[in-house]
């Protein structure tokens, strides 16, 4: 079964500064993608970026970069320009091409220290 | 809907007592899903439906749960006879369909407190 591994339960970075969330995974698929979810205070899960496993071109939204590293099988969030409304849980998120689920890393809070 | 819509936001009930979650998924998602987050914890897979098809049942944490979809749009998650390990937030999630792909979208969850 695919493992979603997020090693940092928590960080903090100061507005307007740059941090990177990391995660890992364990798979032996070769076609897959890869999310990094966001969960404020109000629960709801909002897509960030998403990442297919195919493309070598790493994914950008605006002040959100990804580095992916197929054959390290890691994928970190990289995110620019912190504001304070980036505080949140991160959640990283694996689903194969074939499967009908996403599985989920156990998550990062991230604080923005104004 | 615009989102998807999830009642109710909060619940508490009592040992021993079903309860209902509802979902309602963005109109035209024909895929839904039901996902389970302990406390400061990440998110379980619980069930998904294809249409009103749930195929495979396994991610249920144990007979008390069942799950229906109606139409090819509402669900319905039942906890019969509550225990406080099933406190936790429920989300549903919809997607245009299972290709995975496709962007899941979440609602905002019901929080369930058995005491």
């Amino acid at each position: 079964a695919q493992t979603v591994t997020q090693s940092q339960p928590e960080m903090s970075v100061q507005e307007a500064e740059t941090v990177t969330l990391s995660c890992t995974y364990d798979t032996s698929e070769s076609d897959y993608y890869l999310f990094w979810y966001k969960q404020p205070p109000s629960r709801q899960m909002i897509l960030v970026i998403r990442q297919e496993a195919y493309k070598q071109q790493n994914a950008t939204e605006n002040r959100f970069s990804v580095n992916f590293q197929k054959a390290a099988k890691s994928f970190s969030l990289k995110i620019s320009d912190s504001q304070l409304g980036d505080a949140a849980m991160y959640f990283c998120a694996y689903r194969s091409a074939d499967a009908n689920d996403m599985r989920f890393g156990a998550g990062t809070r991230l604080t923005v220290k104004p | 809907g615009a989102g998807v819509s999830q009642s109710p936001s909060n619940k508490v009930t009592e040992k021993g007592k079903d309860v209902e979650l509802r979902c309602d998924p963005i109109s035209g998602h024909t895929a839904l899903y039901w996902y389970r987050q302990s406390l400061g914890q990440g998110l379980e897979f619980l069930i998904y439906f294809q249409g009103n098809s749930a195929p495979d049942k396994s991610g249920l944490p144990s007979d008390r749960f069942s799950a229906e979809r109606t139409g090819g749009s509402v669900s319905t998650l039942t906890i019969q006879r509550t225990q406080q390990e099933d406190s936790a937030v429920y989300l549903c999630a919809s997607s245009l369909g299972l290709f995975s792909g496709n962007t899941i979208y979440f609602g905002e969850g019901s929080w369930l407190t058995v005491v």
